[in-house]
């Protein structure tokens, strides 16, 4: 599975897009990008994820480049819940054999600020 | 509610001791797994298992064990051998694709180990 960069952290003001980066410039072409988030000591909540088009549900949209190297997450209007550390994981296709586990960084700590 | 649960929240052991940990899902899931996260680390994969009977270890297996009996069940044991077991340990199950690529995880809500 590809690896993934992402910023350490982020702030945001309250009611703004909160914009979060992630790189994946190793990324194959069966690589679903996913992003999680988590906030303080629970357990991570599935956001969104997308291949190569730009994908939008309730909670987020991800856009993701035409070469697939990087994508976007976007909040749109931020609210202090939103504060929790976001991450971002690339993983193929399911298959024969595949083991399924998605590969965890260190994710962004996002702040959202008053 | 159809979810995960984990139980206890906050569990202590004295050290050499074994401890089991609590995973139980009524979401119909086949795959189930279990994590480890340490103090601003990300996840990391102890096992996991695609359905009953049958688990595979993750990245992180020694010292610890599992068993899949009941589809709903994934309890996981910290053994002695686990030479540093003081973590937050979060178990998460998925459905089975049937060959799609969507494999959302849902994740319970953790417990918090210390072992003095």
């Amino acid at each position: 599975d590809a690896k993934t960069t992402q910023p350490p952290s982020m702030d945001c003001a309250e009611g703004r897009a909160a914009n979060l980066p992630c790189n994946h410039s190793t990324i194959s072409g069966n690589e679903y990008v996913y992003w999680y988030r988590q906030i303080h000591s629970q357990g991570p909540q599935y956001i969104i994820h997308g291949l190569k088009n730009n994908e939008t549900n309730e909670m987020a949209s991800l856009i993701i480049t035409e070469d697939r190297k990087s994508s976007t997450l976007i909040l749109p209007h931020a609210t202090l819940r939103d504060t929790a550390v976001y991450y971002c994981i690339v993983r193929a296709l399911y298959n024969a054999g595949n083991n399924r586990k998605l590969i965890w960084g260190l994710g962004t700590s996002l702040a959202v600020n008053p | 509610d159809g979810g995960i649960t984990q139980s206890p929240k906050y569990l202590f052991r004295k050290e050499g001791q074994n401890v089991t940990l609590s995973c139980e899902q009524n979401l119909n899931h086949d795959a189930m797994y279990w994590y480890r996260q340490d103090p601003g680390q990300g996840l990391r994969l102890i096992y996991y298992s695609q359905i009953v009977n049958d688990f595979q270890k993750g990245d992180i297996a020694e010292g610890y064990s599992v068993s899949r009996e009941k589809k709903e069940s994934f309890p996981l044991t910290v053994t002695s051998a686990q030479k540093n077991p003081t973590a937050f340990y979060l178990c998460a199950s998925s459905s089975t694709p049937g060959g799609q690529a969507y494999n959302e995880q849902f994740f319970g809500p953790g417990t918090r180990l210390t072992v003095l």
